[in-house]
């Protein structure tokens, strides 16, 4: 069968470990970020969001970082468990210039070994 | 359930049939995207809707594809005369449009197959 476009990056971690996914964004004038999980076959499920005036939000066992300054966006999962396997992209969006469409990242696949 | 939901889950179909699919979004959320998404990558923005209004259009979008929001609550996608390249996965998305609450909540989609 075709393969083609399915090298994502892919990082693979121990159960009970924290995971950190890394992202860099293409446009400076994004002023929203946000992170999304998709499973298998399913639609892509929110995580968390931040805005540019900010640099870090936590949320349950998740915490986003953003560095403007080199145009990085990262993700760190806390005691990472088997459900959090599934395929993580980051976006970026122009709330109030366009709209709010998101530009998706290539995805990280995270693989959570028991 | 409250979430966006999409129909049909998938279709299968003749390279130059046409097919259409529906997206209804969290109720009184204005704004609803479309996206695509190809094996292997992320989601790639095609439309949105503020309210009943079309306001924006890649360029991905050729002119087999119309999509519509006639009251401002559900969407149709369609494509006509379909060919092999539009086998995908169509995703719709809905957020609030507030400006302060932007987050966009995905449907399960409608994974398109083009025989």
């Amino acid at each position: 069968g075709e393969s083609v476009g399915l090298h994502l990056p892919t990082l693979s971690v121990q159960e009970g470990d924290n995971s950190i996914i890394n992202c860099a964004y293409s446009n400076s004038a994004s002023d929203y970020f946000i992170w999304y999980k998709q499973e298998s076959g399913k639609g892509p499920q929110f995580i968390i969001d931040i805005r540019s005036n900010m640099d870090k939000r936590q949320g349950q066992r998740v915490t986003v970082l953003l560095n403007k300054t080199v145009k990085h966006l990262s993700l760190q999962i806390a005691a990472t468990q088997p459900g959090d396997s599934a395929v993580y992209f980051c976006a970026e969006a122009q709330i109030y210039n366009q709209g709010g469409k998101l530009i998706f990242g290539q995805g990280t696949e995270l693989s959570v070994k028991p | 359930d409250t979430g966006v939901s999409q129909d049909p889950r998938h279709k299968i179909t003749k390279r130059g049939q046409n097919v259409t699919f529906r997206c209804d979004p969290i109720s009184e959320h204005n704004r609803l995207y479309w996206y695509r998404q190809t094996l292997g990558q992320g989601p790639e923005f095609l439309t949105y809707f503020q309210n009943e209004a079309q306001l924006e259009k890649s360029r991905l979008l050729s002119d087999r594809f119309s999509a519509e929001r006639p009251k401002g609550s559900f969407s149709t996608l369609e494509i006509q005369r379909t060919e092999q390249g539009d086998s995908a996965m169509y995703l719709c998305a809905s957020s609030s449009g507030t400006g302060y609450q932007e987050t966009q909540y995905f449907g399960p989609g409608t994974r398109l197959l083009v025989l």
